[in-house]
């Protein structure tokens, strides 16, 4: 299984909402990634996990908080969101977190729009 | 710190040649390449090192000059299932992060 699964694939929420974003992968890697993708832009890192413990965090706004729960699942607890924060929310893991040697693989990505 | 990549598109017919460049303005410890298809997640191409390399395999390859901190993804008789946005990925020494460049589009028709 070389799949990384996400939900929900398209969220609309409420700048009062609190909603998660899960990812999930069963590949046996033991780094976890969160990105942002605005339309037409590159992926922008958030959050890196690695071996379940946060090891990166980008200067992301405390409205969003990462969750390893164990190593095969990500989440990502969104609350107080606002409008520009609507963008393609996309999972990634990797073998281990050493950048050089790993590839990563992606999610397919939660659309999410906040209104 | 975000790479630059160029061009920023192409348009290609079926069985021509395409060259995507990466700059960074810093060091770079290896170059990742990855393409991305409308409405699809970025999907892995190829890793460079550091050691100027060229990787690849059949009709998609890359080198990576360290020197000059610029890594190039050569595409050779494109098919129409290479159209989407490459992306290349850098890291410097250490940080254990994956940096993507600007983007290159790349529309490929019959």
């Amino acid at each position: 299984d070389t799949e990384v699964t996400q939900t929900p694939k398209h969220l609309v929420m409420g700048m009062t909402n609190k909603k998660s974003l899960k990812c999930e992968q069963h590949m046996g890697h033991r780094a976890m990634y969160w990105y942002k993708q605005k339309a037409k832009k590159p992926p922008e890192l958030m959050f890196v996990y690695s071996y379940e413990k946060l090891s990166i965090n980008e200067s992301v706004p405390s409205r969003f908080s990462p969750e390893c729960p164990n190593s095969s699942l990500l989440n990502l607890h969104l609350h107080a969101l606002q409008p520009e924060d609507s963008a393609l929310y996309l999972c990634a893991s990797s073998q281990d977190g050493r950048v050089p040697y790993n590839e990563q693989f992606f999610g397919p990505g939660t659309r999410l729009t906040v209104l | 710190q975000q790479p630059v990549q160029s061009p920023q598109a192409v348009i290609l017919r079926e069985g021509e040649d395409a060259v995507i460049n990466c700059s960074s303005s810093k060091a770079l410890y290896s170059v990742h390449w990855y393409r991305q298809k409308h409405g699809e997640a970025p999907v892995f191409l190829m890793i460079l090192l550091k050691g100027g390399e060229q990787k690849g395999h059949e009709k998609i390859s890359a080198s990576f000059n360290e020197k000059k901190q610029q890594s190039s993804l050569y595409l050779t008789a494109s098919q129409l299932s290479y159209s989407g946005t490459y992306f290349c990925g850098t890291d410097l020494l250490m940080t254990d992060k994956l940096i993507f460049g600007t983007g290159t589009r790349l529309q490929v028709f019959p």
